[in-house]
C-alpha cells in the first residue's frame, strides 16, 4: 500500500530563490491538500484540490505561493522569492472523496524547507 | 482558530492506558471529532473519528460524552512508540470547509 509521497524530504535554499515541491497522493484519491507547519505549531491549511480544480485557498497562500494539480494526480507547490519566514514543514495529504468514511485525510512525511 | 482545547502535555507509563481528553464545547450537530497524532519529524497520522457513538479500532478507542462537548482518546496499552503529539479536531461532516484545523495538541510522553 503506497502512501502519500512527497519530494524532496528536505530543501535548503537561499532567500530570494524559487522552490518547488511535489506530492503524489494515494492512488485513486481525488482530493489533495497542502498544509504548512512551523516549529511548535500544528499544521495550518493552505489549499485543496478536488481532481484538478483548486477549490479552497487559505489567506496564508500569498501571491508568492502557487499550487497546481494539472492532471488530477500529483500536485506541485511552488514558492517564489523565498523569505526566511517561509521556513517550515510543508505537508501534503489526500483523501478518497465525499462521505465521512472516504474523506479521511492521509498525510505524507512532508518537505522541510530551510531558507537561509 | 481551533475549536478544541487539550492539555499541552501528559505522561503515561509504558503498558498502562493513556487517556487523552479534549474539550469541544461549541461542537455542532454535523461536526465529527477526529484524532490524529504526529510522531517527531513525521506527518500526522489518522487515528480515529466519531460523531456521537463510542468508536474503537485497532489503534485506539474514542469515548464521546452524551452532550458531545468533550471526548477522550484511549490508548489501551501505551508503548514507547506512542510518544507523539496528539491532535483533537472537529470538522463538519458534509458541506463547509474541507480543511482540518489543528491546535497545538497534547504532547504525550510514554515512559519506560
Amino acid at each position: 500500500d503506497t502512501g502519500v509521497s512527497q519530494d524532496p524530504r528536505h530543501k535548503i535554499t537561499k532567500r530570494g530563490q524559487n522552490v518547488t515541491f511535489r506530492c503524489d497522493p494515494i492512488s485513486e484519491h481525488n482530493r489533495l491538500y497542502w498544509y504548512r507547519q512551523t516549529l511548535g505549531q500544528g499544521p495550518e491549511f493552505l489549499t485543496y484540490f478536488q481532481n484538478e480544480a483548486q477549490l479552497e485557498k487559505s489567506r496564508l497562500l500569498s501571491d508568492r505561493f502557487s499550487a497546481e494539480r494539472p492532471k488530477g494526480s500529483f500536485s506541485t507547490l511552488e514558492i517564489q522569492r523565498t523569505e526566511q519566514g517561509d521556513s517550515a514543514m510543508y505537508l501534503c495529504a489526500s483523501s478518497l472523496g465525499a462521505g465521512m468514511a472516504k474523506n479521511i485525510q492521509y498525510f505524507g512525511a512532508g518537505t522541510r524547507l530551510s531558507v537561509l | 482558530d481551533a475549536k478544541t482545547t487539550q492539555p499541552p502535555s501528559m505522561d503515561c507509563a509504558e503498558g498502562r492506558a493513556a487517556n487523552l481528553p479534549c474539550n469541544h464545547s461549541t461542537i455542532s450537530g454535523n461536526e465529527y471529532v477526529y484524532w490524529y497524532r504526529q510522531i517527531h519529524s513525521q506527518g500526522p497520522q489518522y487515528i480515529i473519528h466519531g460523531l456521537k457513538n463510542n468508536e474503537t479500532n485497532e489503534m485506539a478507542s474514542l469515548i464521546i460524552t452524551e452532550d458531545r462537548k468533550s471526548s477522550t482518546l484511549i490508548l489501551p496499552h501505551a508503548t514507547l512508540r506512542d510518544t507523539a503529539v496528539y491532535y483533537c479536531i472537529v470538522r463538519v461532516a458534509w458541506g463547509g470547509s474541507e480543511k482540518l484545523v489543528f491546535g497545538k495538541g497534547t504532547k504525550l510522553t510514554v515512559n519506560p
